[in-house]
């Protein structure tokens, strides 16, 4: 089946910094969405990319669809302590189940 | 704006019993995912419905069983309960399963059932 390779697995960073994640596939995927989860929560969308090479900006957070569809990157700027969560990467193919990364668990230090 | 809605959020129960979660999709949302998440795991896909069928499959063990109702709530009704079963169960809808790459396929989740199995 597909899989999702999602790095880093953990992140410890000072509030205020920058933050950059990703995740890589072997099979191309229609969209990629990115996904924030707080302990005991259901997984909540940051962004959702449609085309690749799309770029999309969400407040403080940006993330690409690569030109391959089979990577896509999440960057988080001027981390604060409510960026403390995991956060996930999704593939979908037209309309189908949502393929998900293995996660990256982030904490920042205030 | 209303979410998903899931019930119970946590349930605690004995080996070999039965549990049933429910799902109460987005009002419109004709889609419904259901995933399991194991603890230090990423949401585990186990199968969905689309207008009341069944849509598409995945892990989802024989003893688990799911459908979709008239006013398109899910439930998942699991049997023969198994120490790994415990686990986060979450819900998702959407509207329409016909494909295509656009904002009616992105997937809502619920806050998840928390299922305890001893």
């Amino acid at each position: 089946g597909q899989q999702l390779n999602q790095s880093p697995q953990s992140m410890f960073i000072q509030e205020g910094e920058d933050v950059s994640m990703n995740c890589t596939s072997s099979s191309i995927f229609n969209t990629w969405l990115w996904y924030k989860q707080d302990p005991g929560e259901g997984p909540v969308l940051l962004i959702a990319l449609y085309k690749a090479g799309e770029l999309t900006s969400n407040g403080r957070l940006t993330a690409q669809f690569g030109i391959t569809r089979k990577d896509s990157f999440l960057n988080i700027s001027a981390s604060i302590p409510s960026d403390v969560g995991i956060y996930f990467c999704a593939g979908q193919t037209s309309g189908s189940r949502l393929t998900f990364g293995e996660g990256t668990q982030l904490t920042v230090n205030p | 704006a209303a979410g998903v809605i899931q019930s119970p959020r946590h349930l605690i129960k004995e080996k070999r019993e039965t549990a049933t979660l429910k799902c109460y999709p987005i009002p419109r949302h004709d889609t419904v995912y259901w995933y399991q998440q194991g603890p230090g795991q990423d949401p585990q896909f186990l199968i969905s419905f689309y207008e009341k069928m069944q849509s598409d499959k995945g892990s989802i063990p024989d003893r688990f069983s799911a459908q979709q109702f008239s006013d398109y709530h899910s439930e998942l009704n699991m049997s023969s309960l198994e120490l790994g079963d415990s686990a986060l169960y979450f819900c998702a809808s959407t509207i329409g399963a016909s494909g295509g790459s656009s904002g009616a396929n992105v997937l809502t989740f619920g806050a998840g059932s928390r299922l305890t199995v001893l």
